[in-house]
């Protein structure tokens, strides 16, 4: 079975420039989550798609951040413009939706920004 | 709101010995469940146990077992038979079943000594 992908693994940019973060889930699962991670730190919860509505987005900075999830499977997630302190490890998962036999989220590699 | 917490930023344990981690969970909810990550240097992550807020008994997988104490809202992670390749950070994790929100705590970086 193909995990969740994600791309790129690294991207290097400069402070006020925009970048932008694609996740492909495990195919079937209905919740897809975009964590930020900043280093040493646990993953925080940017937003939460189930299918292509929004569940959570209270803790995305909406004047910079933006995300989408066409057709409920591929999630984008922008930044625009870009500051330093979003220099992190980005991390997308996903999961079966409500299913009490399959509660796990399954995590992608994460996208490592570095914000110069 | 819930919130997960790890008081152990760092911990240390000598290969083949035991080590156990502790997470502590604030919810208002009767029925949830309780994860264990593993995230290697290589940062994916890794689902070491799950636990169902409704099971009494205790979840074990192979050397990883957990204590669930719902009274307490604690939930620890014991390691037996200690092994190199278990050096990585831990995170323990909440999932509500109503909204499918999974809240992580700040983890523990776990290091092994050879």
């Amino acid at each position: 079975e193909a995990g969740v992908a994600q791309s790129p693994r690294y991207k290097i940019i400069e402070k006020r420039q925009s970048v932008a973060f694609w996740c492909n889930p495990i195919s079937g699962h209905a919740t897809l989550y975009w964590y930020q991670q900043i280093l040493g730190q646990g993953p925080k919860l940017l937003i939460q798609f189930q299918n292509n509505g929004v569940v959570d987005d209270s803790q995305l900075p909406k004047d910079r951040f933006s995300a989408e999830r066409l057709k409920g499977v591929d999630s984008t997630l922008k930044i625009q413009p870009a500051k330093l302190e979003d220099s992190a490890v980005y991390l997308c998962a996903s999961s079966f939706l409500q299913d009490p036999m399959n509660t796990e989220a399954f995590f992608g590699q994460g996208t490592r920004l570095t914000v110069v | 709101a819930q919130t997960v917490t790890q008081s152990q930023p760092e911990m240390s344990v000598q290969e083949a010995e035991t080590v156990t981690l502790s997470c502590t969970y604030d919810t208002s909810e009767s029925d949830y469940y309780l994860f264990w990550y593993k995230q290697p240097p290589s940062r994916q992550m890794i689902l070491v146990i799950r636990q169902e807020a409704y099971k009494q008994q205790n979840a074990t997988e192979n050397r990883f077992s957990v204590n669930f104490q719902k009274a307490a809202k604690s939930f620890s992670l014991k390691i037996s038979d200690s092994q190199l390749g278990d050096a990585a950070m831990y995170f323990c994790a909440y999932r509500n079943p109503g909204d499918d929100k999974i809240i992580f705590g700040k983890g523990t970086r776990l290091h092994i000594l050879p």
